[in-house]
């Protein structure tokens, strides 16, 4: 089961900044945040994962929340190349044991609108 | 950087036959490489991990004398769908981690099965 909670689906205006918010209440202490998107048709792309400090790549921010419960990812900029599913993960560190995977809930799709 | 490729993009195959799918890191060894299925309007679902030269891991359900993986480098895997039937038909992704700890995923293969 997803340990991730993100709502089904949301929209923004190309040009502005578009901030996705995701659940994870029950993170444990050596879990941490990735976020991948998959557009239509193609394998998912890697954005960006943070443990408790907030993270900034080329791509997008990703904020989390002093309690590491939420998260949000930003992307500052949105494009309508940037309407995708945007997958919310939460994944032990390391190359062993079940938490080490990625498992896939059912993201929220973020439709950007010219 | 981070670039894993699939072969082929797209398939179609008749029913009984095989079907072999090729992954590869194109810029960093693989450690471990996953193999994903995805149907219609549903996520990704984690079919099997394998390890460089060890015996893959199949997830709960998953046929292993179905769908054979290889991984006998540190830069491909093979996934063999074996007597393909249509309830096979799926987008099939793969994915390789390295050193980086982070999943990188290839564009995926549309499997046809007539």
């Amino acid at each position: 089961d997803a340990k991730t909670t993100q709502p089904p689906s949301m929209d923004c205006a190309e040009g502005r900044a578009a901030n996705l918010p995701c659940n994870h209440s029950t993170i444990s202490g050596n879990e941490y945040v990735y976020w991948y998107r998959q557009i239509h048709s193609q394998g998912p792309q890697y954005i960006i994962h943070g443990l408790k400090n907030n993270e900034t790549n080329e791509m997008a921010s990703l904020i989390i929340t002093e309690d590491r419960k939420s998260s949000t990812l930003i992307l500052p900029h949105a494009t309508l190349r940037d309407t995708a599913v945007y997958y919310c993960i939460v994944r032990s560190a390391g190359y062993t044991g079940a938490n080490s995977k990625l498992t896939f809930g059912k993201g929220i799709t973020l439709s950007v609108r010219p | 950087g981070a670039v894993v490729s699939q072969h082929p993009s797209r398939v179609i195959c008749k029913s009984g036959t095989s079907v072999k799918i090729e992954c590869r890191s194109l810029d960093f060894q693989a450690t471990t490489m996953f193999w994903y299925r995805q149907f219609p309007k549903q996520s990704l679902m984690l079919m099997a991990t394998s390890n460089e030269g060890s015996k893959a891991t199949y997830e709960q359900g998953v046929e292993k004398d179905k769908f054979l993986i290889n991984h006998a480098s540190l830069t491909l895997s093979t996934l063999t769908v074996t007597s393909a039937h249509p309830e096979d038909s799926s987008f099939y992704i793969c994915s390789a981690r390295g050193a980086t700890d982070t999943q990188y995923f290839g564009p995926g293969t549309r499997l046809t099965v007539l």
